[in-house]
């Protein structure tokens, strides 16, 4: 199985930060990755897919970028709402592996 | 509106069985693949089986493997998860999941894009 190392387990920011968030992965993926947003309590939510594309609705403070092994997800205005644990998913090939998760902290 | 619900969740023994169901609605269920994800009480999203439009493609997690049946009724619009012989360990909230197949550049990407509330599963004597 793919193993995806997802870093930093948890950040803290202020409203306004740029925030990085990166996951590797154990073999090349191609662009074969999501990311998703998870608030306390909900279900998570499509934020990027193709490792770069926005889902529809999603609003354009958030970016994806990468391929084969490295994949970076980007806030570049933190906003209060943003605050939530993110996830990223490969879709290249099954089991279908998640990173472990980042915790953004406001 | 496109929406998916679990149930069947609960209490159950350790090696007891459990049913789970996903009603899909406000988007034609027999076209998409289904996948069902869990997540432990303060842990991270676990991927656990994978179920295609047609059911002739069916995957799952190690973890899982030949303790748990996924299933679908298209005619009901309905996702199923049987899962027999249940561990302490299988305690989480099981979601399900619609994949929708999205091509970038000639490349077919699959992307969790509807997710249901959930349904708790506590694997406990």
């Amino acid at each position: 199985a793919i193993q995806m190392t997802q870093s930093p387990s948890s950040l803290s920011a202020s409203v306004g930060d740029r925030v990085t968030i990166t996951c590797r992965a154990s073999q090349g993926l191609r662009n074969d990755l999501g990311w998703y947003q998870q608030k306390p309590g909900k279900a998570p939510k499509l934020l990027i897919y193709a490792a770069s594309s926005l889902q529809s609705g999603v609003p354009s403070r958030f970016s994806g970028s990468g391929s084969g092994t490295d994949f970076t997800l980007t806030i570049s205005s933190l906003q209060p709402e943003d605050f939530a644990t993110y996830y990223c998913l490969q879709d290249y090939s099954y089991p279908r592996t998640f990173g472990q998760g980042t915790k953004v902290e406001i | 509106e496109v929406q998916l619900v679990e149930s069947g969740g609960g209490l159950v023994q350790p090696g007891g069985s459990l049913r789970l169901s996903c009603a899909a609605s406000g988007f034609t269920f027999s076209s998409y693949s289904m996948n069902w994800v869990r997540q432990a009480p303060g842990k991270g999203l676990e991927w656990v089986s994978y179920i295609s439009s047609s059911s002739g493609t069916i995957y799952y997690a190690d973890s899982v493997k030949g303790r748990f049946t996924v299933s679908r009724d298209n005619a009901k619009n309905s996702l199923y998860l049987q899962m027999n012989s249940l561990r302490d360990e299988d305690t989480a909230v099981y979601y399900c999941a619609r994949v929708s197949v999205v091509t970038t550049k000639d490349m077919n990407h699959d992307a969790f894009d509807i997710w249901g509330q959930g349904t708790m599963v506590t694997v406990s004597s």
